[in-house]
């Protein structure tokens, strides 16, 4: 069954430093979305991404974040200057069809350690 | 506002046992409802969705209305459902919309 491939798994980054969360989605899907759980608490949305372009974003994924989808096939998420409270697992997700009751399916995610 | 609400954090069960994880949401339109399990560490899973009213692993989980409810119900719990349930609501207003996540509750089979 395909999957969603999140790399790397575990990202360690000095507080100040730029991030690049790195995933593939399943390959036919057209809408991709992140979402971080901080240690804890809850999964919270941070953006979804369909036809080339943001569809909708959190009050979370403020200027410090962007998402590309460069090359057809990776979706990144970048944080342009970490910090602390950006401490969280990041999980991706992507889903075929923005149809009624279709599943998200998502990635292993990505531990970010902000130090 | 979307909001799901598991109220209970932790829950704890012998093996055998029913088991129901509450959840309850609050949505003006029409819900789409999930049911995804984390087990140890590993990805979110798709454990069911309201509208194909299957049972997976034993579970099964029916959309309540008019109590804005979509508990999630297993007869005769197993040690290997041991793991992390979580609730999620998209909305049908927007394609592709966003999920909605609950606290989550962790269940526990005990032999």
């Amino acid at each position: 069954e395909p999957e969603v491939t999140q790399t790397p798994s575990h990202q360690v980054t000095q507080m100040g430093q730029e991030v690049i969360l790195r995933c593939v989605p399943i390959s036919n899907h057209l809408y991709f979305y992140w979402y971080r759980q901080i240690l804890g608490q809850k999964v919270e949305f941070l953006v979804s991404f369909y036809n080339n372009e943001i569809s909708e974003k959190s009050e979370i994924f403020d200027d410090q974040f962007s998402v590309e989808r460069p090359d057809g096939s990776n979706f990144t998420l970048k944080i342009r200057s970490t910090k602390l409270e950006d401490s969280a697992m990041y999980f991706c997700a992507s889903l075929s069809q923005g149809t009624y009751n279709q599943p998200q399916h998502f990635g292993d995610g990505t531990r970010l350690s902000i130090l | 506002a979307q909001r799901v609400t598991q109220p209970e954090k932790l829950l704890s069960v012998f093996k055998g046992a029913p088991v129901e994880l509450k959840c309850n949401y609050s949505y003006s339109g029409s819900p789409e409802l999930f049911w995804y399990v984390q087990y140890s560490r590993q990805r979110l899973q798709l454990l069911l969705r309201h509208i194909s009213r299957e049972s997976i692993k034993g579970f099964t989980a029916d959309l309540n209305k008019g109590e804005t409810s979509f508990h999630l119900k297993k007869p005769f719990a197993q040690e290997e459902d041991s793991a992390m349930y979580y609730c999620a609501l998209g909305g049908e207003e927007t394609s592709g919309s966003r999920l909605t996540f609950g606290e989550g509750t962790q269940l526990t089979v005990n032999p």
